[in-house]
């Protein structure tokens, strides 16, 4: 059992270029989030699904475009990098009912734009 | 408690201390509080939750205080070990169904042996 898996786990970028972070979760969880964290900061919401073709936006989605198409992936688009988009990028899945609190995070893509 | 900008703060403890780590939470509305843990180059990890209509829970080793009063909630960590050593979020969820959770500044916890 994986969990939650990143694709890539550090990546640079140059102003204006684009590029697609990968998120996969094999627990078949509905709700999937992104999240970057800053230095010295918690992790601030981009978008959030509740399921496969509903996306939401959260605190910060302003430069990234998100899309479920299936219950397993929710990969998170840059279409044109800032420098101010070099963070660290989460995501995280969960389930329902009982465990719906318990959000599974991945290990993280480190992102910087240069 | 919270902060803000680059400046965490630091509790540092000795191994088999009790530990108690704050934060102050901004929304009256908010169903459930919860407390994860992130470990250097990883991401958080779930450790324990709290409904809105419950003053005190129990897990393993931790014990999570909410005091609605004063909008505070702590965790306590008993027989504080190394492998605590991590730094500590508090989060609420937020929005419809809760669906959307946001996080404190964090907390560093330094174990001391």
């Amino acid at each position: 059992n994986a969990g939650v898996t990143q694709t890539p786990k550090f990546q640079v970028l140059k102003t204006g270029q684009s590029m697609t972070l990968q998120c996969a979760q094999d627990m078949n969880h509905e709700y999937m989030s992104w999240y970057r964290q800053d230095p010295g900061m918690g992790l601030r919401l981009i978008h959030y699904s509740v399921g496969a073709g509903i996306t939401d936006q959260g605190e910060v989605p302003n430069g990234y475009n998100v899309s479920r198409s299936t219950t397993e992936d929710f990969p998170l688009r840059l279409l044109s990098a800032v420098p101010s988009q070099t963070s660290v990028y989460f995501c995280a899945s969960r389930g329902r009912g009982v465990a719906k609190n318990i959000q599974y995070f991945g290990a993280g893509t480190r992102l910087s734009v240069l | 408690g919270e902060s803000v900008g680059l400046h965490l703060p630091t509790l540092s403890v000795q191994e088999g201390d009790n530990s108690i780590i704050n934060c102050a939470y901004s929304n009256s509305a908010s169903d459930y509080f919860i407390w994860y843990k992130q470990e250097s180059g990883k991401g958080p990890q779930f450790i324990i939750d709290i409904r809105s209509n419950m003053d005190k829970r129990q897990g393993q080793r931790v014990t999570v205080l909410l005091n609605k009063t004063v909008k505070h909630l702590s965790l306590q960590i008993a027989a504080t070990q190394p492998g605590d050593s991590a730094v500590y979020f508090c989060a609420e969820t937020m929005g419809e169904y809760g669906n959307k959770l946001v996080f404190g500044a964090g907390t560093i916890l330094r174990v001391k042996s």
